[in-house]
Formats: C-alpha cells, structure tokens, sequence
C-alpha cells in the first residue's frame, strides 16, 4: 500500500492527451514539491518534472506537472507509442521523514 | 554526463547482508545527496535511503534498524548495506543522486537485481 494514490492505468489513443493523478495528504503532497518519472519497460526510472510543474532538462513540453491541495497531476498531450511507460509521482513525507512514491501508473498508448 | 553504477552480489541467502556499491562519475560529491531505491519485481518505487556527502544519512522508517549506508569521497562511491535479508528484500537495487533536494532524484544507474535465496 503506497502512501500516495495513482490509478493503476491509463490509456489514450495516439496524438491524444492524458492525465495522471497523484492523491496524498498535508503530510506530504500539501506541505512539499511533487516530482514524476517516467519508466520504461526494462530501464531506470527517468526525471520527467521537479517541483510540482518544472520540466528536467531536455524533457519535451509535451509534459507538464500541476498541484492543487493534496493531489498532483501530470498531464501529456501529443501522446507518441514512445511513452508507453509506468509513470510514477514522488514526494517527501514529513510525518514519516521520507521520500513516499506512488504505486505507478500504467500508461497505454492504443 | 553523470552516471552511477550499481555493483555487488545478485545471489544473498536469507539472514545474511545485502551488501552493494555505487561508483559515481562526471559529477562531484559535495553538495548533492546520494539515495539508493529499490523495486521489488512487478512492483513500485521504494526509497531506502541517502547521505549526504558530508555523512549525513536518513532512512526509511521501516527500513531504518536493518539499514546502513555509508560514502567514500575519494573513490567517489557510496555503499548500502542491509542485514538480516528476506525474499521481500529481493528487488532491483537503484542508486540515484539527489536533484538540488534529498528528495528528486535526477541521475539514476541501471539497477541490479539482488535475489534472496538458500
């Protein structure tokens, strides 16, 4: 059971656009920066946005992170076959005094 | 470009340590923190730990009595070590440098899978 919720898939057609959900509490999400991933099958998770809405370096402004409250989103429009990949939102818990991840989502490019 | 390493032991029998390192290039120790994350297989994220490069470490909580992890500057890697192995504890193995905060991690290795087996 992860400290933050995402719906275990998505799915959208090519050229289309997708949202992600994130859900915490003011532990966490509320009181801190969201970050997301994006992993491709087989590989190393891979920074996609940092604080709630900044896009990494030479990542593509088809991707953009939002936060409200106690729930992030992350949003991908122009959706390529290429970015069929568990997607995956990260934060710190300071009840916890950790780093929480979300369970991933699945995200399917039919 | 920065990239990190993960080495050790694929095979560790229960009850034993888990014992891994991470070699770090193109990218200075200070001022970063290290972490290390794991992922059981078919499973989500999990983070274990960092240092900073001073020394300072923070566990999971629920990792935290069975959890060391240390760094050596000078060899530019840092190591984690896990005690009392269980099959739950067979995962791949991420190590990963912390972006500007302990908790975005922006450059991360290819992962090794520790199994534990008799």
């Amino acid at each position: 059971q992860s400290v933050l919720t995402q719906p275990p898939s998505v799915s959208a057609a090519p050229g289309q656009k997708v949202t992600i959900s994130c859900s915490g509490s003011s532990s966490n999400i509320g009181n801190n920066y969201v970050s997301w991933y994006q992993q491709l099958p087989g590989t190393a998770p891979k920074l996609l946005i940092f604080e709630n809405n900044k896009r990494h370096s030479g990542i593509p402004d088809r991707f953009s992170g939002s936060k409200s409250g106690t729930s992030a989103t992350l949003g991908i429009t122009g959706l390529q076959t290429g970015d069929e990949a568990d997607y995956y939102c990260g934060t710190w818990d300071g009840s916890l005094s950790a780093v929480v991840f979300g369970g991933g989502t699945k995200l399917t490019v039919l | 470009q920065v990239q990190l390493q993960e080495s050790g032991p694929g095979l560790v029998k229960p009850s034993e340590t888990l014992s891994l390192t991470c070699s770090v290039s193109g990218a200075s120790f200070n001022n970063y923190y290290w972490s290390w994350i794991r992922q059981p297989p078919g499973k989500g994220l999990e983070w274990i730990g960092y240092i900073y490069y001073s020394g300072t470490t923070n566990y999971n909580p629920s990792l935290r009595s069975r959890v060391t992890v240390s760094v050596d500057t000078s060899k530019s890697q840092f190591s984690l070590r896990l005690s009392s192995v269980t099959a739950a504890d067979t995962a791949v193995y991420y190590c990963a440098k912390g972006y500007s905060t302990s908790s975005v991690f922006d450059f991360w290795g290819q992962g090794t899978l520790v199994t534990v087996s008799s």
